[in-house]
């Protein structure tokens, strides 16, 4: 079945720091790919996505490009802040079939210290 | 944000007895779906929904029940709660006209649930 792979945290930066967090997956399909963001004692946020091959997905400084050929969404931002830190979920489905699960990878944890 | 609201957020409660979790959107969203996180596993769907009186399994639905009698109220029921159900259970909504298209999920706050 289809599958999310992302990186094992805890990922520990200083401010300004440039981030990456990799993110791969399997699917039959053609998923629509997500970053989720949690915030300590929150719900998921939705931080980006993208629905198609070489699509960029941005917000707030966050960016991931679709990329079918390494199946591939990895996270990056330039410049991160203490307020950067929190849990990151990379997560995909089925944009052609309405309803489904999103398949999460397990998380990562980012920590950024001033 | 979307309007998405869980209650309790949080609740203790004993080995064997019932419980039930709400989940309440403002957004009148076709999709509604329980997912549980656990340290190391990420989230997994419970149940879904894909309209009123309509329900399906998920990946993890074993001792778990949902219904749906309004659009905008789903509902999970632990019949008899165990041990292995402690998690923090989160709801989430998806529907055709919401900002990040059919496939986005938008989810509630959360409920955190100990059964000791």
């Amino acid at each position: 079945g289809d599958s999310v792979t992302q990186m094992e945290g805890p990922v520990t930066l200083s401010e300004e720091a440039f981030l990456t967090i990799n993110c791969t997956y399997t699917a039959t399909g053609y998923p629509s790919l997500f970053w989720y963001v949690q915030y300590p004692g929150e719900g998921l946020q939705l931080l980006l996505k993208a629905t198609k091959a070489d699509d960029k997905g941005s917000n707030k400084g966050f960016e991931a490009t679709y990329r079918k050929e390494t199946t591939s969404f990895h996270l990056e931002k330039g410049s991160v802040q203490v307020s950067d830190s929190a849990v990151y979920f990379c997560a995909l489905s089925d944009q052609y079939q309405a309803g489904t699960a999103l398949i999460f990878g397990k998380g990562t944890t980012l920590s950024v210290s001033s | 944000d979307a309007g998405i609201t869980q209650s309790p957020r949080h609740k203790v409660t004993e080995t064997g007895t019932p419980v039930t979790l709400r989940c309440h959107q403002t957004e009148n969203h076709r999709y509604m779906y329980w997912y549980r996180q656990d340290p190391g596993h990420g989230l997994r769907l419970i149940h879904y929904s894909y309209g009123v009186k309509d329900t399906d399994k998920g990946e993890v639905s074993d001792g778990y029940s949902v219904s749906r009698s309004k659009t905008e109220d789903f509902l999970l029921t632990l019949e008899s709660a165990t041990s292995s159900q402690t998690s923090v259970y989160f709801c989430a909504i998806s529907g055709a006209g919401s900002s990040g298209g059919l496939d986005t999920q938008y989810f509630g706050p959360g409920t955190r649930l100990t059964v000791l």
